[in-house]
């Protein structure tokens, strides 16, 4: 069974660029969240999809941070305009159902350094 | 609102020693309660977790943890380290009241010497 893909792996910006990270989960895995990792902390959560629904984004920063999951399947994050605390790695992860007892499967991540 | 504590943000142990890595959780509702480890430059990988029933877990690589109610702690062991157990380790919580949001702790990075 081919695991969660995640690219690019590396990524390094200027602040207020702009950057996009893209996620492919396991096959036939309802539900995709999207972690940030920062140096030194556990991974927060940024945004759950349950198929192509929004389920929580109660800690995306909506002014600059944005994502989707088009049909159901791969998502997209973005980052807009990206600041130099935005440096970290973003963690993509799925699990077969929503419940809170589900073991989430994570892609290796994308590190992104903003100068 | 949930929270996990892991006391210690790094473990050194001798290759063959016990390993025992600290996690303390709050929340108000029974909960479900995990650990996860990251080897560099990977993800996540769950090594075991709790629901209900059976308050002693059994995970992969010979690792254990042990749901304490009353202690509200949830602490991951394994009797010998070996080299390759080198690595972060996450304790995570979710349970109802935080719509089932999985909430990890800081992390613990555990080092075996020769």
């Amino acid at each position: 069974e081919a695991g969660v893909a995640q690219s690019p792996r590396y990524k390094i910006i200027e602040k207020r660029q702009s950057v996009a990270f893209w996620c492919n989960p396991i096959s036939g895995h309802a539900t995709l969240y999207w972690y940030q990792q920062i140096l030194g902390q556990g991974p927060k959560l940024l945004i759950q999809f349950q198929n192509n629904g929004v389920v929580d984004d109660s800690q995306l920063p909506k002014d600059r941070f944005s994502a989707e999951r088009l049909k159901g399947v791969d998502s997209t994050l973005k980052i807009q305009p990206a600041k130099l605390e935005d440096s970290a790695v973003y963690l993509c992860a799925s699990s077969l159902g929503v419940g809170g007892m589900n073991e989430q499967f994570f892609g290796p991540g994308t590190r992104l350094t903003v100068l | 609102a949930q929270s996990v504590t892991q006391l210690g943000s790094h473990v050194s142990v001798s290759e063959g020693a016990l390993v025992l890595l600290r996690c303390n959780y709050s929340s108000s509702v029974p909960p479900y309660l995990f650990w996860y480890v990251q080897y560099p430059n990977q993800g996540l990988q769950l090594l075991l977790k709790y629901t209900t029933g059976a308050t002693l877990v059994k995970g992969i690589n010979g690792f254990e943890a042990e749901f304490k109610k009353s202690e509200t702690s949830f602490h991951l062991t394994k009797p010998s380290a070996h080299m390759s157990d080198a690595a972060e380790y996450f304790c995570a919580v979710s349970d109802a009241t935080g719509g089932f949001k999985t909430i990890f702790g800081a992390g613990t990075r555990l080092f075996v010497k020769a």
